[in-house]
């Protein structure tokens, strides 16, 4: 099945841009995969889709023009200019996976973005 | 405005039972499939089950398969999550959530705020 890798931290100060790498691995490596962000005592935010290349879709509601998607190899990127305070959340991504009469969803370990 | 109300959480006994629900508004309940996912205190997110939205699907992670329930009642636009069995590893917030289907896969759109099930004696 599908496994997730994020790296457990980032940071960066107000105004800066940062980017968050969720990686497949290589047997899904052409997977779509979905960002959430989920502030602290929150539940989870969608924030958009990205497969091989752009956004799929379109994002979640609220979501500023700030983020976007970018999907390359086995990586999916979530990128984030000009960091605000409010963007210091936890960031997830997910993939779901169907055969044979099964269904599984699963979720990266999540990036913890601090913002300076 | 969609929105997701989970209620039920609470302290229950190692072994004991548990129902979660989920009222839902602001959208058509019934043609939509419906998840649960929890997170553990401190941790991260883990996909519990998921419904279609004619009930004739249901599929869970294997952590809970067996013990867990998942079902809706499209009358009063309500998910409900039947955990039996609970153990200390199953305290969690759990959220409750709208599926879409696009683009060949299935993702969560809106999320509830959670309830929490502690078990615990």
């Amino acid at each position: 099945q599908p496994v997730l890798t994020q790296p457990p931290s980032a940071s960066a100060s107000p105004g800066a841009s940062v980017t968050l790498t969720c990686t497949l691995n290589s047997a899904y490596s052409n997977y779509k995969v979905e960002w959430y962000q989920q502030r602290p005592g929150k539940g989870p935010r969608f924030v958009m889709r990205v497969g091989t290349g752009e956004i799929v879709g379109s994002k979640g509601d609220g979501i500023p023009d700030r983020f976007s998607v970018l999907g390359s190899g086995p990586n999916r990127y979530l990128m984030i200019r000009n960091i605000q305070e409010d963007d210091e959340s936890d960031y997830y991504c997910a993939t779901d996976h169907g055969s044979g009469g099964t269904f599984v969803r699963v979720f990266g370990g999540g990036t913890k973005l601090t913002v300076l | 405005e969609v929105r997701l109300v989970e209620s039920g959480g609470g302290l229950v006994q190692p072994g004991g039972s548990l129902r979660l629900s989920c009222v839902a508004s602001g959208f058509t309940f019934y043609q939509y499939a419906m998840s649960w996912v929890r997170q553990a205190p401190g941790k991260g997110l883990e996909w519990v089950s998921i419904i279609n939205n004619s009930e004739t699907a249901t599929y869970y992670a294997d952590s809970v398969k067996g013990r867990f329930a998942i079902s809706r009642d499209d009358s009063k636009n309500t998910l409900y999550l039947r955990m039996d069995d609970l153990g200390a590893e199953d305290t969690a917030f759990y959220f409750c959530a709208r599926v879409v289907y696009e683009h060949g896969g299935h993702f969560e759109d809106y999320w509830g705020q959670g309830t929490l099930v502690t078990v615990s004696s």
